[in-house]
């Protein structure tokens, strides 16, 4: 199974400042996914990382306020920019199983408040 | 495009009573089903992954179903213990490149 860290773990942030967050996997892979989990919600997905292209991203969510890097195979960062306190919420990244049961492996997650 | 809804929306029962879970599914070419459990301020679990060639799986009290022509899953827990409490995520794709869409959960209680 594939290993997924996400950095930081959580943060507490002023309104109007923006955050980074870093996902690294321990193996190549073509795609990655962020998702958002609000309080007492389920996830959502923000967008799809795709090596050497622009993120894809779901409706509701923008470029500007949700800027994703995928300089290499192994690692993304997405970004909350301008940050308000609706942005209050778990950030996680995900990649693909690909085999004879495909599914998803998930990060820990990136559990960011909002102040 | 592919959209999960889970009923209800919480559940409570007695230990020991047998429940079932409710995912339904918009799109019938669903890859895979998979179900998931999240305990408070935790990350994700995987219970269970359906092939869409598969009608059930099994693993240990658990037993989760894909019927892809009605659109439906369930989740069978059996005998529940208090343990078991968490809030259980249905989620699925269209195919192992598309990202998986989760339903907003079912938050379950087992009272001792």
């Amino acid at each position: 199974s594939a290993v997924i860290s996400q950095k930081p773990s959580r943060d507490i942030c002023q309104r109007g400042t923006s955050l980074t967050i870093q996902c690294q996997v321990d193996s190549q892979v073509t795609m990655m996914f962020w998702y958002r989990q609000q309080p007492g919600q389920s996830l959502t997905l923000i967008a799809t990382a795709n090596q050497g292209s622009e993120a894809t991203y779901e409706s509701g969510f923008v470029i500007d306020k949700f800027p994703i890097s995928r300089p290499n195979l192994t690692f993304s960062t997405l970004t909350v920019s301008n940050m308000s306190p609706e942005d209050s919420s778990i950030y996680l990244c995900s990649v693909p199983k690909r085999g004879a049961t495909d599914t998803q492996y998930f990060g820990p997650g990136t559990r960011l408040t909002v102040l | 495009k592919q959209e999960v809804t889970q009923i209800p929306a919480a559940l409570s029962v007695p230990e020991g009573e047998n429940l079932v879970l409710n995912c339904s599914f918009t799109d019938s070419a669903i890859y895979n089903l998979q179900w998931f459990r999240q305990d408070p301020g935790k990350g994700l679990t995987s219970l269970l992954l359906i092939q869409s060639s598969q009608r059930e799986q099994t693993s240990g009290r658990l037993n989760a179903s894909l019927d892809k022509s009605s659109g439906r899953s369930t989740l069978y827990i059996a005998a529940s213990q208090p343990g078991d409490s968490a809030t259980y995520l249905c989620a699925g794709h269209n195919s192992g490149n598309t990202p998986l869409v989760f339903g907003k959960g079912t938050r379950l209680s087992v009272i001792a």
